[in-house]
């Protein structure tokens, strides 16, 4: 079975500074999807970035960005000018490529952004 | 946002009694979902569809049935719901793209 681990159960960072949020996983297989959520104190559930494993490249959408590093099962995720709405938990998943079931979801990590 | 729903968004029962939650999505998906969250240990799959009467384990599936007799509709039933069972309970749905979209969440607290 996949297993993902968020190993920062709560970060802090200054507004304006950015942060870097880990993510490893655990996997045998090729195909896969890696996900970024997020999940502020509403409790709604918002995908804030995704990658593709068979992609090389780096997926980024404006101020989030990730690290992703196949070889390591590393899906690490980058805000930079972290703003005071960035604050919230957030969750790294994956999903196996094909196949109906669910995502596999690491334990989360609680952002707080300090003024 | 996928239009999904679920209710009630909030629920508290009594241990013993039988519990159903409803999900219900308008973006016609044929993937859809049911996971819990728990302190400490993110969300994680209960049970889910991949089509209208065709639905399977997840990971957390005991004390838990699943029905899909509409494209649209994705009941969750606590049979003899037990306060283990006090969760948060999120509902998605999956698009082609595997990206899934998520309900607002039901919390439900079993006294």
């Amino acid at each position: 079975a996949q297993t993902v681990t968020q190993s920062q159960p709560e970060m802090s960072v200054q507004e304006a500074e950015t942060v870097t949020l880990s993510c490893t996983y655990d996997t045998s297989e090729s195909d896969y999807y890696l996900f970024w959520y997020k999940q502020p104190p509403s409790r709604q559930m918002i995908l804030v970035i995704r990658q593709e494993a068979y992609k090389q490249q780096n997926a980024t959408e404006n101020r989030f960005s990730v690290n992703f590093q196949k070889a390591a099962k590393s899906f690490s995720l980058k805000i930079s000018d972290s703003q005071l709405g960035d604050a919230a938990m957030y969750f790294c998943a994956y999903k196996s490529g094909g196949g109906a079931d669910g995502l596999t979801f690491g334990k989360g990590t609680h952002l707080i952004i300090q003024p | 946002d996928a239009g999904i729903t679920q209710s009630p968004r909030h629920k508290v029962t009594e241990t013993g009694t039988p519990v159903t939650l409803r999900c219900h999505q308008t973006e016609n998906h044929r993937y859809m979902y049911w996971y819990r969250q728990d302190p400490g240990h993110g969300l994680r799959l209960i049970h889910y569809s991949y089509g209208v009467k065709d639905t399977d384990k997840g990971e957390v599936s005991d004390g838990y049935s699943v029905s899909r007799s509409k494209t649209e509709d994705f009941l969750l039933t606590l049979e003899s719901a037990t306060s283990s069972q006090t969760s948060v309970y999120f509902c998605a749905t999956r698009d082609a793209a595997y990206e899934q979209y998520f309900g607002p969440g039901t919390r439900l607290t079993v006294t």
